[in-house]
């Protein structure tokens, strides 16, 4: 059974940068039928798309955010990681890693999903 | 971007009735070439993450009761419970994949 599990601080200070891990557990993140995401939803909001890594190093990224955005993957660690910098209270949510299903070559859909951690930007 | 608008925002339905579910797109996510439409569902309880419960609009993902159904085509769809139960509550949200990847703000169901 395939599990994603986030890991990382809990408590980011305004103006740094949050970092977050997500390892992946019962599958091998160098599959070709899928893209890794992140996705993530403000305290009592929607859900809003960060972005998409494949395992080669191709990603996707929401425009909205793309400019304080870097994503990385780890292929032997089986993980894939978030960098969001220059984070302000707005950044404050719950973020999760999916795994994203591909179809000819483009990513769709997200089928598993991590539990989640609550990342808070506070001083 | 395209904008996904899901009505009602909270819908209270008894045990064993239909409940039904609203999304509309501001633009078709139709892709012609395929005839696909490029629209999820998601349910999600409370302290869990999103489960995905309908993909290509319609395709029930492996292991989703049967109760649960997707329809619609273009910009407006639906998703239907055709007998609530007590474990269905929850928030439901829409997701297009046509361009980029947008969600709806969200339906939150409930027992009546």
């Amino acid at each position: 059974q395939l599990q994603l599990q986030e890991s990382g601080p809990g408590l980011v200070k305004p103006s740094e940068t949050l970092s977050l891990t997500c390892t992946v557990s019962g599958g091998s993140i160098s599959s070709s039928s899928y893209y890794w995401g992140w996705i993530r939803q403000p305290p009592g909001k929607g859900l809003e798309w960060i972005g998409s890594m494949y395992y080669s190093g191709t990603t996707y990224y929401n425009p909205s955010l793309k400019s304080r955005v870097t994503l990385s993957v780890d292929t032997s660690k089986n993980q894939f990681s978030l960098k969001l910098s220059s984070v302000t209270a707005a950044d404050t949510a719950v973020y999760y890693c999916a795994r994203h299903v591909v179809v000819a070559g483009i990513p769709y859909y997200f089928d598993y999903w991590g539990q989640g951690t609550l990342v808070t930007v506070s001083s | 971007d395209i904008v996904m608008t899901q009505s009602p925002d909270s819908l209270a339905v008894s045990l064993g009735e239909r409940a039904t579910i609203n999304c509309k797109s501001s633009q078709s996510v139709l892709y012609r070439s395929n005839n696909k439409n490029y629209l999820g569902w998601y349910q999600q309880k409370p302290g869990q993450p999103p489960k995905l419960l309908i993909y290509w609009a319609s395709t029930r993902e492996s292991g989703v009761p049967d109760r649960f159904s997707g329809s619609g085509s273009g910009t407006d769809f639906t998703l239907t419970i055709s007998s609530l139960q007590a474990e269905d509550v929850a928030v439901y949200y829409c997701q297009q994949y046509y361009s980029s990847y947008t969600f709806g703000q969200g339906t939150k169901l409930e027992i009546k």
